[in-house]
């Protein structure tokens, strides 16, 4: 069974640009969650979809947003990109919204210049 | 406000001593609270997980100890292999599935 699939791999963006990443759940696997992993701040959580709904969102900036399609495949958008966005953003998914087993991708690494 | 404190941030073990990790948690809504390892290039792995109605579980060379009174809760690993060598997040979940992960203990175990 395939791991959950994270694309790009790596993404260099410029100040004030925008950019979408993409993540493939497990196959089966409905919710999909998004962290934010930085030397700094650590894994900070972005938000979590399941059946396309977000169900929780972190404390991050409107600039953050996201989407999940009907084969469960979810997207993060971020807008406006400042120096301070720069950081692994990491996917994780589980079988659903009450199942605690996440499985985290190996990433989008993510620099803005 | 940081919810999950971690501690030592950094540790070096020789092969076959023991590393133990300690973490405390202020939410007292947290109802699971799993430990994920990451090598690097990788995301985490979850590695073993415990609830707060159980004290102590055991997978292998790796236990959790866990103290609800007190908050807190700890990793154990039991004859440390150089491949264990990674950072090791502890983590809380209260609602959905929203973890708030501690600040990660590298740990190097030395052959």
């Amino acid at each position: 069974k395939a791991g959950v699939t994270q694309t790009p791999r790596y993404l260099i963006k410029t100040r004030g640009q925008q950019v979408t990443l993409s993540c493939s759940p497990i196959s089966g696997h409905r919710s999909v969650s998004w962290y934010q992993q930085t030397p700094g701040q650590g894994l900070q959580f972005l938000f979590e979809y399941f059946s396309e709904t977000q169900r929780n969102k972190g404390n991050f900036p409107g600039r953050f947003s996201g989407r999940q399609f009907s084969n469960s495949r979810s997207e993060m958008n971020v807008s406006t990109l400042e120096l301070g966005d720069s950081a692994l953003y990491l996917c994780a998914s589980s079988l659903d919204s009450v199942n605690e087993k996440l499985f985290f991708g190996s990433g989008t690494q993510l620099s803005v210049l | 406000q940081q919810q999950v404190k971690q501690s030592p941030q950094s540790l070096i073990v020789q092969k076959g001593g023991i590393s133990i990790i300690n973490c405390a948690y202020e939410n007292t809504a947290f109802d699971y609270f799993p430990w994920y390892q990451q090598f690097p290039g990788k995301g985490p792995a979850l590695l073993i997980a415990i609830r707060p109605d159980v004290s102590e579980k055991k997978e292998g060379r790796f236990t959790i100890s866990f103290n609800k009174s007190a908050k807190q809760f700890s990793l154990h690993i039991m004859d440390s292999q150089p491949g264990d060598s990674a950072t090791y997040f502890c983590a809380g979940k209260a609602a959905g599935n929203k973890l708030t992960f501690g600040g990660g203990t590298r740990v190097l175990v030395k052959p």
